[in-house]
C-alpha cells in the first residue's frame, strides 16, 4: 500500500510570513493528490487535488495555493499567511486503481 | 446546502450499545462511498467501503441508498475504542475522483 510523507507536524508561523507544506507518496504512480484543512472540532474542506504534475484544482477561493512538480510530489504554499489559516492540513492520495484515500500524518498549523 | 451531511454530534452511549450514524450527499452522480474514522488531531483512516447491497464487518455495517442518496453506519456492541469522530466520505469523478468529506459525528463511548 502506499505511504505518505508528509512535513513537519507542527509549524507556529507569525501573520504576513510565508508557508511551504511538502508532502510525498511513495508505492504508488501517478496517484490523484489532495490537501485538506480541517479547523478546530470541524469537518476536513477539501482545499486543491490534483490528477497529474502540473495540474492543479482549486475548491475554494483562498489565500492558499498548491503545485505538483513531481508525479508523488505535491506543495501547499501562502506568500503571506493569515489568522484564518491555521488549522490541521492533510495530504492525501489515491492511486488510479483504487478509490481510497491514504493520508499523511498531517501538520498542526498556528498562525500568531 | 452541503455536499455531504451528517448527523451533528456528539453521541454519549453506553458500553454495549448499538449506534447508527447518517449521511445524506447531493450529487446523484457520486460513485463511491466510504466511512472513515478519525482519532483527535489524527489522520482519518479507512473504516469501511459502503454498497448498495451491504458491508459487514464485524461489530460495523455499512448500507447504501442511491436512490434516497442516503448512506448509514451501525455500530453494534459499542466498546470504549471506538470513542472517535466518524466521517462519511463520497467520491465524485470529476476528471480525478473528488473526494468530500462530511463534517464527521463525534462519539463517545462510556463505561
Amino acid at each position: 500500500s502506499q505511504t505518505i510523507h508528509q512535513w513537519p507536524a507542527t509549524l507556529v508561523q507569525p501573520v504576513g510570513s510565508p508557508l511551504s507544506l511538502e508532502c510525498t507518496v511513495e508505492g504508488t504512480s501517478n496517484p490523484n493528490l489532495y490537501w485538506y484543512r480541517q479547523a478546530a472540532g470541524r469537518g476536513l474542506q477539501l482545499l486543491f487535488y490534483s490528477v497529474g504534475i502540473g495540474q492543479i484544482s482549486s475548491e475554494v477561493p483562498q489565500n492558499l495555493s498548491a503545485s505538483r512538480p513531481q508525479d508523488r510530489q505535491f506543495i501547499l504554499s501562502s506568500k503571506k499567511l493569515l489568522l484564518s489559516d491555521s488549522g490541521f492540513y492533510l495530504c492525501a492520495s489515491r492511486d488510479i486503481t483504487n478509490e481510497k484515500l491514504f493520508f499523511g500524518s498531517g501538520t498542526q498549523l498556528s498562525v500568531l | 446546502r452541503k455536499e455531504v451531511e451528517q448527523d451533528p454530534g456528539p453521541f454519549n452511549v453506553p458500553e454495549g450499545a448499538t449506534v447508527a450514524f447518517n449521511c445524506t450527499y447531493s450529487n446523484s452522480a457520486s460513485q463511491s462511498f466510504f466511512w472513515y474514522r478519525q482519532d483527535c488531531r489524527k489522520e482519518p483512516k479507512l473504516l469501511m467501503s459502503v454498497y448498495s447491497s451491504g458491508n459487514e464487518d464485524g461489530r460495523f455495517t455499512a448500507q447504501l441508498n442511491r436512490a434516497s442518496q442516503y448512506i448509514s453506519l451501525l455500530i453494534r456492541d459499542s466498546k470504549l475504542s471506538d470513542s472517535a469522530t466518524y466521517l462519511c466520505v463520497v467520491n465524485t469523478n470529476t476528471g480525478g475522483f473528488k473526494t468530500i468529506f462530511g463534517a464527521g459525528t463525534r462519539l463517545f463511548v462510556k463505561a
